[in-house]
Order: C-alpha cells, then structure tokens, then sequence
C-alpha cells in the first residue's frame, strides 16, 4: 500500500519545454489536488478535482493543465515550462472534498528546476 | 476573507525544552483546523486536527494543540522538544460551511532544535 506516489522525483527542464507529472494513489479517495511548494510562501493549489471526471482551478492555474485519468490517477501538464515554474511539486488526496474534516494525504514530492 | 496567519517563521528551542508555535485564523464560520509536519526533504503529515469537537486535541510524536474561539487561535505544543522535531510546521484552516471547500494554508514555521 503506497499511497500517493509521484513521478519523477526530479527533473530539470529547459525554458519552453514540456512535461507531465503523474499522481497516483492507492487509497480510493475521491478528491486529488496539486500543489506547489516555493520558499517563503507555503503550498500553494494549482488544480484539484472533486471527484473523478471533474477538474477546477485552485489558487494559481496559469501555465498548467491537468486530467484526471481515472480514479486512481491525477496529471499535471506544464505546455511551455518557465523558470518561475521552479519550485517543488506535491499531489494530494482526501476521502472527499466537501468532509470538512477529511485529511489530506501527500505524495512525496517533485523537484522541478526549470533553467 | 478567511486566512491563516503563523506568527513566527522561524522558531528555534534547546532539546528537552517546551516548543509553542502560534496560529491564528479568521474565519466567518466554524472551522476545522490542521497542522501538519514536514520533515527535510520529504512529503508532508498530518500532525493533527480539530473538528468541533474537543478543544484539545492531541497529535502524533507529542504533539498537541488547543482551539480557542474567543482568541481565534490554534498554537501548537510540546512539553519537551526532540532533536527529530526539527522541520516545518503548517498550521491549516478549512471553512464548514459556505461554496469554499479548499483548504487555507498558513506560511510554514521552521522548527529547530538545538542540543
């Protein structure tokens, strides 16, 4: 039982390219989120999806796109990456998205630098 | 507007001494309230949470937190630190009521521990 995994643990791009970050989990939760770790400024929510077949913006979507695959997975798609878009990335997921109380369970990160 | 505020970035405590770190929210209706840990280099925990029902609640690794409505606050405590304490702790409010589900996360306070 992993519970959230995250692919890749690390990856350097250059300015322009792009990629996708994959999140999966193991724990048949229905909610899934991405954030984004930087120094100084806490986590931020890029996207989340509610519930499976549904996706919506968080705090800063600009410059991402996600899918939610299936159940079991949630990706984040950097079109044309940018070196503001360094910084460490982190999926999540809880039971629901309205249980107030409901934890949220943290994969274990990517780094991503962006030159 | 609904925020969370952690009064200290950075906290710094012997080994065996007490450790608070402060928490404060607003919020227009009863929150439920998180902290969570993480440690160098790795995904974030769950430490703790409060959900409405008692005031104190207690945590992992010793760890223990108190809501108080009148000052709108929810420090978090240790009797005695450890070395392994050492890491960044994020205080988080979720609203229980109104259209935003979505979680409010504070800036993160650096623990460290001296021997």
């Amino acid at each position: 039982n992993a519970g959230v995994t995250q692919t890749p643990k690390f990856q350097v791009l250059k300015t322009g390219q792009s990629m996708t970050l994959q999140c999966a989990q193991d724990m048949n939760h229905n909610s899934m989120y991405w954030y984004r770790q930087d120094p100084g400024m806490g986590l931020r929510l890029i996207y989340y999806s509610a519930s499976e077949g549904t996706t919506d913006k968080g705090e800063v979507p600009n410059g991402y796109n996600v899918s939610r695959l299936n159940k079991r997975e949630f990706s984040l798609r950097l079109e044309s990456a940018a070196p503001s878009q360094t910084s460490v990335y982190f999926c999540a997921i809880s039971k629901t998205f309205s249980g107030v109380a409901d934890t949220q369970y943290f994969g274990p990160g990517t780094r991503l630098t962006v030159l | 507007a609904q925020s969370v505020t952690q009064l200290d970035s950075h906290v710094s405590v012997s080994e065996g001494t007490p450790v608070l770190l402060r928490c404060n929210y607003s919020s227009s209706y009863s929150p439920s309230l998180f902290w969570y840990v993480q440690h160098p280099n790795k995904g974030l925990q769950l430490l703790l949470k409060y959900t409405s029902a008692a005031t104190l609640v207690k945590g992992i690794n010793g760890f223990e937190a108190e809501f108080k409505k009148s000052e709108t606050s929810f420090h978090l405590t240790k009797p005695s630190a450890h070395m392994s304490d050492a890491a960044e702790y994020f205080c988080v409010v979720r609203l229980s009521a109104g259209n935003n589900r979505k979680l409010i996360w504070g800036l993160g306070t650096s623990l460290a521990v001296n021997p």
